[in-house]
């Protein structure tokens, strides 16, 4: 078993739906990544949390400590959102990463 | 400083040559490290440095491999030997270290035919 499991690990959504990816978690962590890849490979640091909530623009991040889990949401998605997100969490100095949810979404 | 920069973008290697790939950090970032990354799965990791000091190596990371950071600046991560297995994207990340963020460079894919 992954120590950071994420789901679904495939999306497709229509634009303008409300989006949430989910990342459980076994390890003990002192913060955690969500990221966005594109195609090509470049990774883009989206939020890091250690507890509570995060918001910027459509993208929420959401953090509970005592049941290891996050939430990732995207509001009024766009085709633009089309990425790969993954969660990482940051255990003894070093990201542990999921594998990824790939999101397409469609005009 | 225009972020974490990685050469080469791509590398086309024949099985059992030996490769080099680069990794400059931001520059006041104290920590590098180097993840590898295949096809539908998140990166793993393979190393770190503090400054110049390698603190951790994966038990992914063989003897094949070896990582340097000569003046705690740029790293190098040299693959010997290379195997078809070794195809991949490798990534390189700085950070202040602790709980601030990531920087990633874009990767370097390597293919071994």
């Amino acid at each position: 078993k992954n120590e950071v499991e994420q789901s679904p690990q495939n999306l497709t959504a229509q634009e303008g739906e409300f989006i949430t990816i989910n990342c459980s978690y076994s390890v003990g962590i002192s913060a955690l990544h969500w990221l966005q890849q594109h195609p090509g490979g470049g990774i883009v640091s989206l939020f890091m949390l250690s507890s509570g909530k995060k918001k910027h623009g459509r993208l929420i991040a959401t953090i509970n400590i005592q049941e290891k889990h996050s939430s990732l949401h995207i509001t009024a998605s766009h085709p633009r959102d089309s990425a790969v997100y993954i969660c990482a969490v940051i255990n003894t100095d070093k990201l542990i990463f999921g594998t990824g949810t790939r999101l397409q979404v469609f005009p | 400083d225009t972020g974490v920069s990685q050469n080469p973008r791509h590398k086309i290697t024949k099985r059992g040559q030996n490769v080099t790939f680069r990794c400059d950090p931001i520059s006041e970032h104290n920590r590098l490290y180097w993840y590898r990354q295949t096809l539908g799965q998140g990166p793993e990791f393979l190393t770190y440095f503090q400054n110049e000091a390698q603190l951790e190596k994966s038990r992914l990371l063989s003897d094949r491999f070896s990582a340097e950071r000569p003046k705690g600046s740029f790293s190098t991560l040299e693959i010997q030997r290379t195997e078809q297995g070794d195809s991949a994207m490798y990534l390189c990340a700085s950070s202040f270290g602790g709980d601030y963020g990531y920087t990633f460079g874009s990767g370097t894919r390597l293919t071994v035919v």
